[in-house]
């Protein structure tokens, strides 16, 4: 098992900007989700993507976009950035039916908004 | 709108204390309920979690947690607490109407030798 990789695992960004992060997923897993973790908060629901499709969303504005490759990786892209957006992204993967058994998370990106 | 919540923030206890950590949430309807794990310097990782059946799971590292329907509460507990169990701790809860977890915002335990 490769486990979940995200990357960069690091990243500076000014306001108004836009960024993409990228994840892959583990090995098998064809279900990946996203998730926001402000600093002292739980990890919030972004969305999840399933067959290449967005499969259910947060409350998270429409800059919020993603997308799914056929290997299953993804990419999570934030437009017009904005200083809350400052916030380690988290990327996780399930077996395909099983999302509700739990994720396999990675080990983030941390997105400083300047 | 659904919550989770835990109540202990920062938890401090000596080696072979008892540990509980609450977790109550918000949801009245049919939920998969989750705690999650965070090493200092490591990923997200699964501890246990709870679908049906017996209401008391074990987990890995000689974790557990209750789930008591009537309460929504889904409390973690482990017998004696070592120095490696240092983490990050994160109920999550997943109610069965939609895709996404909730979680709480964790509790920060710090095991002294």
């Amino acid at each position: 098992e490769t486990g979940v990789t995200q990357s960069p695992t690091h990243l500076i960004k000014t306001r108004g900007q836009q960024v993409t992060l990228r994840c892959s997923s583990q090995s098998g897993h064809n279900t990946v989700s996203w998730y926001q973790q402000a600093l002292g908060q739980g990890p919030q629901f972004i969305f999840q993507y399933y067959r290449e499709e967005e499969n259910g969303r947060g409350n998270f504005p429409p800059r919020f976009s993603g997308l799914q490759f056929p290997n299953y990786s993804s990419e999570l892209n934030v437009n017009a950035l904005e200083l809350d957006d400052s916030a380690l992204y988290l990327c996780a993967s399930s077996p395909p039916g099983a999302f509700r058994d739990g994720y396999t998370f990675g080990s983030g990106t941390r997105l400083t908004v300047v | 709108a659904q919550s989770v919540s835990q109540h202990n923030h920062h938890v401090i206890l000596s080696e072979a204390a008892s540990l509980e950590l609450g977790c109550n949430y918000s949801y009245g309807g049919t939920v998969n309920l989750f705690w999650y794990v965070q090493y200092p310097g490591q990923h997200l990782q699964l501890l246990l979690k709870y679908f049906s059946g017996d209401p008391l799971v074990k987990g890995i590292k000689g974790f557990e947690a209750e789930f008591i329907k009537s309460k929504f509460s889904f409390n973690l507990r482990k017998p004696s607490v070592q120095w490696s169990d240092t983490a990050e701790y994160f109920c999550a809860v997943n109610p069965h109407t939609g895709n996404q977890f909730y979680f709480g915002t964790g509790t920060s335990l710090t095991v002294i030798p």
